[in-house]
């Protein structure tokens, strides 16, 4: 079955930067296009960043883009997410989610999140 | 960007009863709308994609309708387990966009 396990998340100081990681399993990997997305505490879902399948395309919010980076090693089945000048507002939980196809915005599976606090 | 409003914000039913709730985008999305179900502390669930295709194991009670600005999801007969927030979201155009989200309560 489909399993995305994300890590990386924790405490960390406004400005640092953090890498997540998101390790899949129970499929094709490099046959879907992948996506970031958080809630903060409280709060609703925001999509932050997409990647197709073999990386060729990429899309983010306008409010990340430049800060964080979306990536993906499809040899080690890991989706990954760089977080650099972090600000209190980025403090959530951040999800991995499946795209079924090759990135067309189609999101079905989700992994369990992991949390980002930026301590100020 | 696309703007999902989901109304109503919450929803207090009994258990057996139906639930209707709404999704209207600032432009049209097509049918490009999915639904997905989150519960406290756990992940959201796809429900529904484009419009109205059950995703895999989804009960029948669950059905999706709509196209263009208005999308409908309807919980036939409540279960339990149903009391959650529900989330739509679109794909017709980058960047991909959820709406707020509806609670449906036990009354």
């Amino acid at each position: 079955q489909v399993h995305l396990v994300e890590s990386g998340g924790g405490v960390v100081q406004s400005g640092r930067s953090l890498r997540l990681s998101c390790a899949a399993s129970g499929f094709t990997f490099s046959n879907y296009g992948m996506h970031w997305v958080r809630q903060a505490p409280g709060k609703g879902l925001e999509w932050l960043a997409s990647l197709w399948h073999d990386g060729s395309n990429k899309y983010y919010r306008d409010s990340v883009k430049g800060r964080f980076t979306i990536s993906r090693d499809n040899s080690r089945n890991t989706l990954y997410l760089h977080l650099s000048s972090l600000r209190a507002d980025d403090t959530a939980v951040y999800y991995c989610a499946r795209g079924p196809g090759g990135g067309d915005g189609r999101i079905d599976y989700w992994g369990q999140g992991t949390l980002v606090t930026v301590s100020s | 960007e696309i703007v999902l409003t989901q109304s109503p914000a919450t929803l207090s039913l009994s258990p057996g009863e139906g639930a209707t709730l709404s999704c209207r985008a600032s432009q049209s999305v097509n049918r490009y709308l999915a639904w997905f179900q989150q519960k406290p502390g756990q992940a959201p669930r796809l429900l529904i994609f484009d419009a109205s295709n059950r995703a895999t194991g989804i009960p029948a009670r669950f059905s999706g309708s709509g196209s263009g600005t208005d999308f409908t999801l309807t919980i036939s007969s409540l279960e339990p387990e149903d009391f959650a927030v529900y989330y739509c979201q679109q794909r017709s155009d980058w960047p991909l966009t959820f709406g707020g989200g509806t609670q449906v309560d036990i009354k």
